[in-house]
């Protein structure tokens, strides 16, 4: 139990375009997601905290107009990385709790690369 | 956001030998959580304490719930080469969670 998704795995873009990451719990609900991301050899950081059927909290630094956040559902959320430059290259991890909340599960990831 | 702080940031060690790592907070925290992390993977939950003081095992891995509630700690035993990884702590002091910066783990055949 508790399998979280992402999709797509990997995706590779040129510079200027848009990208879509879906996050979905496949067998439970998720009232809440959150988005990280990873550089290499360092840990997780907190991007936003997406809250079904609400806004995205997004953390400091964090620029929500670049990085869209939709929790349309129960069971997914969606990451929009908005004219994506070399820069936002990483590794994109989406995570959602229980409604206990007491503990994250994580997807396996996304790896964007810009060209 | 927070992170706290996990020690030793990097382990090498030969096959057959047991590791340990830790994680402290500066406040107390409810909850404490030990991730891995396989390259290229996302973090996988090894274990999930909830009390002061608990102990709790998931096969040669056992962690404890530190009794102040700003420590935690994750013993390996007998490891072994699929061990090799980040290791992640993460906390809870109240609904938000905290990652530990992570130990690299390398076991030597």
């Amino acid at each position: 139990g508790a399998v979280v998704s992402q999709h797509p795995s990997w995706v590779i873009c040129k510079s200027g375009t848009s990208v879509k990451i879906e996050c979905r719990s496949l067998d439970f609900q998720a009232t809440t997601m959150f988005w990280y991301r990873q550089f290499p050899k360092q840990s997780l950081m907190l991007m936003a905290t997406s809250n079904e059927g609400s806004k995205a909290t997004y953390e400091q630094g964090v620029e929500k107009d670049k990085f869209l956040i939709n929790h349309a559902s129960l069971t997914l959320s969606t990451l929009t990385v908005t004219s994506a430059h070399p820069e936002d290259s990483s590794f994109y991890i989406c995570s959602a709790t229980l409604r206990t909340g007491n503990e994250q599960f994580f997807g396996p990831g996304t790896r964007l690369t810009v060209l | 956001g927070q992170q706290l702080n996990q020690s030793p940031q990097s382990m090498f060690i030969q096959e057959g030998e047991d590791v340990s790592m830790n994680c402290t907070s500066s406040s107390i925290f409810n909850t404490w959580l030990w991730y891995k992390q396989d390259p290229g993977e996302g973090p996988v939950l090894l274990i999930a304490l909830y009390k002061a003081g608990e102990l709790t095992s998931n096969g040669r891995l056992t962690a404890q719930f530190g009794i102040t509630r700003k420590d935690s700690f994750l013993n390996i035993s007998a490891s072994i080469p699929s061990d090799v990884g980040i290791y992640f702590c993460a906390g809870r002091p109240g609904n938000q969670f905290y990652f530990g910066t992570g130990t690299s783990l390398t076991v030597i055949p």
